[in-house]
């Protein structure tokens, strides 16, 4: 079975610019969270979609926002980019709405911005 | 008070020895609780759950609970150096969905 699918792996970016990225959660998945990770800050949670709904959201600015696909495939993007959005997001799913399962993650995404 | 706490360490263990880390939470309602191991460079990989208070062992790795005292472990016998790696704790809060990570303590295993 394969795993959670993040694209890309890699991104640089400048200052104000906007990105997007993606993830496939493990097949039979539906609920997909996303998390922002720094060395200074540790694994920060961002948002969480289930059935195309966004269900829980981090303190992060509105320049953070997601969104969910029919087929449980997630987005996140990020607008108006600052030197301090450098980081690894990872996205991680789970089977269902059980709020007891363990949560898989990705590889991640590693943006950088200048 | 954070939410959940690990010491960042890093815990230094010779190999063979057994090491042991530690979590706090704050909720205690917290219901579920889990360990990821995560290599340098690397994303988070699931070791262990817990959900019952007392031990759960999988090969090397035994999870502890405590929730009277609010506190998960994790004890890896026979520790080699290729367990060298940030050990991270999370915790499922009560009425959320959210998952609370520790910031992770780092582990050393010296050959």
């Amino acid at each position: 079975k394969a795993g959670v699918t993040q694209t890309p792996r890699y991104l640089i970016k400048t200052r104000g610019q906007q990105v997007t990225l993606s993830c496939s959660p493990i097949s039979g998945h539906r609920s997909v969270s996303w998390y922002q990770q720094t060395p200074g800050q540790g694994l920060q949670f961002l948002f969480e979609y289930f059935s195309e709904t966004q269900r829980n959201k981090g303190n992060f600015p509105g320049r953070f926002s997601g969104r969910q696909f029919s087929n449980s495939r997630s987005e996140m993007n990020v607008s108006t980019l600052e030197l301090g959005d450098s980081a690894l997001y990872l996205c991680a799913s789970r089977p269902d709405g059980n709020s007891n399962q363990p949560q898989h993650f990705g590889d991640g995404t590693r943006l950088s911005i200048l | 008070q954070k939410e959940v706490e690990q010491n960042s360490g890093p815990l230094s263990v010779p190999e063979g020895a057994i090491a042991s880390l530690n979590c706090t939470y704050s909720d205690r309602g917290s219901q579920s609780f889990f360990w990821y191991r995560q290599y340098s460079g690397k994303s988070p990989e699931l070791i262990m759950s817990i959900y019952s208070n007392g031990d759960k062992e999988d090969g090397r790795f035994t999870a502890q609970l405590n929730k009277a005292s609010q506190y998960v472990s994790l004890l890896i016998r026979d520790s080699q150096p290729s367990d060298s790696a940030t050990y991270l704790c999370a915790v499922k809060g009560t009425g959320t969905y959210k998952y609370i990570f520790g910031t992770g303590t780092r582990l050393k295993v010296l050959a």
